[in-house]
């Protein structure tokens, strides 16, 4: 079953706005990813945070974890045409022999 | 480009054919992952490999199996192909256990 629970499922904004994408999990973790995936394509590593961080930048990203809610969001401030694409959250277990466990993602489309 | 290949990118096949799909992971990455993405389950982990040795698995069927050959590249079986197995399959591979690096996938269609 999935771990994480991307919210929205689907958000529409116009180029230059901020996307706000939130993740909710389930079970204690040892650090929490975002990976972006262009339509049919393959999965692209954004960014890591570890479950003693609480809010982790890079580039227009930026990611905070709240851990006593078991959530994070992810930021991308600034959107372009080309942020358009699926954005999954992915936690690492701290028990268990999954090494990643993915929510459903959320489709963004960022409108020209 | 992830560094990580797959072959082949699309295949088409028949209910109770059997299919291989093949994975060269990132120079150096010792890990090897599968993933099955389909519309209605998102993207399911499969099984992953260390160095040859199956180290975790997960929503794998018992009609697939993987395996890591010593130059690391690996392969995914499917057997007794159903409908429902139409998918994309995506492997990654990784360094440290925490950044995977996915391929382009195979889209596998079913018919």
């Amino acid at each position: 079953s999935q771990q994480g629970e991307e919210d929205p499922q689907a958000l529409s904004i116009q180029e230059g706005e901020n996307a706000t994408m939130n993740c909710s999990y389930k079970t204690s973790i040892n650090n929490l990813q975002w990976y972006r995936q262009n339509s049919g394509r393959g999965l692209v590593h954004l960014i890591l945070i570890r479950s003693n961080e609480r809010e982790k930048h890079s580039g227009r990203l930026r990611v905070t974890l709240d851990t006593s809610k078991k959530s994070s969001s992810l930021l991308i401030t600034a959107s372009r045409a080309a942020d358009t694409a699926s954005y999954f959250c992915a936690t690492v277990p701290n028990s268990g022999n999954t090494p990643l466990v993915f929510g459903k993602g959320t489709r963004l489309s960022v409108i020209a | 480009d992830s560094g990580v290949t797959q072959t082949p990118k699309h295949l088409i096949t028949a209910t109770g054919q059997r299919v291989t799909l093949r994975c060269s992971p990132r120079s150096g990455d010792l890990s090897v992952y599968w993933y099955q993405q389909s519309l209605d389950q998102g993207l399911q982990f499969l099984i992953q490999y260390y160095n040859g040795e199956e180290r975790a698995k997960g929503n794998i069927l018992e009609r697939f199996s993987a395996q890591q050959f010593p130059d690391l590249h690996s392969e995914l079986n499917l057997s007794s192909l159903e409908l429902g197995d139409s998918a994309l399959y995506f492997c990654a591979s990784s360094a440290d256990g925490n950044e995977q690096f996915f391929g382009p996938g195979t889209r596998l269609t079913v018919l």
